[in-house]
């Protein structure tokens, strides 16, 4: 598609239950990124993928969070036991990693999901 | 580390008003510099760039120029519009792994 596209766009779900969260990267990005953004932390990162790979999960904030990207495209943010504290605006941005004048790719955002838990 | 820190907001002008938001930060090499808006209700946009020391980025009639000596990337407009009331970010690459720092945002309202 033509821009980075979540779903879905509003969640709102009860503490203890587990959410997916989608990310459709724009084709051809090599490079999927998931943040989130909350009124008391900013904009925090939270995973990053290379391909199918996540070479840097540094930003799970704890062991009820995952992420999966398969065939090089499509993420998925399951947040497990959501907790109140999870509440928040999860983006996802990707960014082509090419090589020579490539090299240099801004990352491009997709509208979020706002997740509410009640 | 990498960090970002950027003026709190919000700030609010007058339209045709000067527009400066700052930005310093602290990184390790040599990281690439951004700045992205948000619009009420809208996901981020990349606003302008800046690769290397010394370049400007520019855009909608933003500036802001990447100054090593300083570590700053300050955002300016000669001019704000109505239609630029959003948030605004600033941000570093610092790797090649891409994942960027942001700063906190700051709100800027122009009022006609």
């Amino acid at each position: 598609g033509a821009g980075v596209s979540q779903s879905p766009s509003n969640k709102v779900t009860e503490k203890g239950k587990d959410v997916e969260l989608r990310c459709d990267p724009i084709s051809g990005h090599t490079a999927l990124y998931w943040y989130r953004q909350s009124l008391g932390q900013g904009l925090e990162f939270l995973i990053y993928f290379q391909g199918n790979s996540a070479p840097d999960k540094s930003g799970l904030p704890s062991d009820r969070f995952s992420a999966e990207r398969t065939g090089g495209s499509v993420s998925t943010l399951t947040i497990q036991r959501t907790q109140q504290e999870d509440s928040a605006v999860y983006l996802c941005a990707s960014r082509f990693t090419g090589q020579g004048t490539y090299s240099n790719q801004p990352q491009h955002f997709g509208d979020g999901t706002r997740l509410s838990i009640l | 580390g990498n960090s970002v820190t950027q003026m709190e907001g919000p700030v609010t002008l007058s339209e045709e008003a000067f527009l400066t938001i700052n930005c310093t930060y602290t990184a390790t090499g040599y990281p690439s510099l951004f700045w992205y808006v948000q619009y009420p209700g809208e996901g981020l946009q990349l606003l302008l760039k800046a690769t290397k020391a010394d370049d400007k980025g520019s855009n909608k009639g933003f500036e802001a120029t990447y100054r090593k000596e300083t570590t700053s990337f300050h955002l300016e407009k000669g001019s704000v519009q109505v239609s630029d009331s959003a948030v605004y970010f600033c941000a570093l690459r610092g790797s090649t792994l891409g994942r960027l720092y942001f700063g906190r945002g700051t709100q800027l309202t122009v009022w006609p």
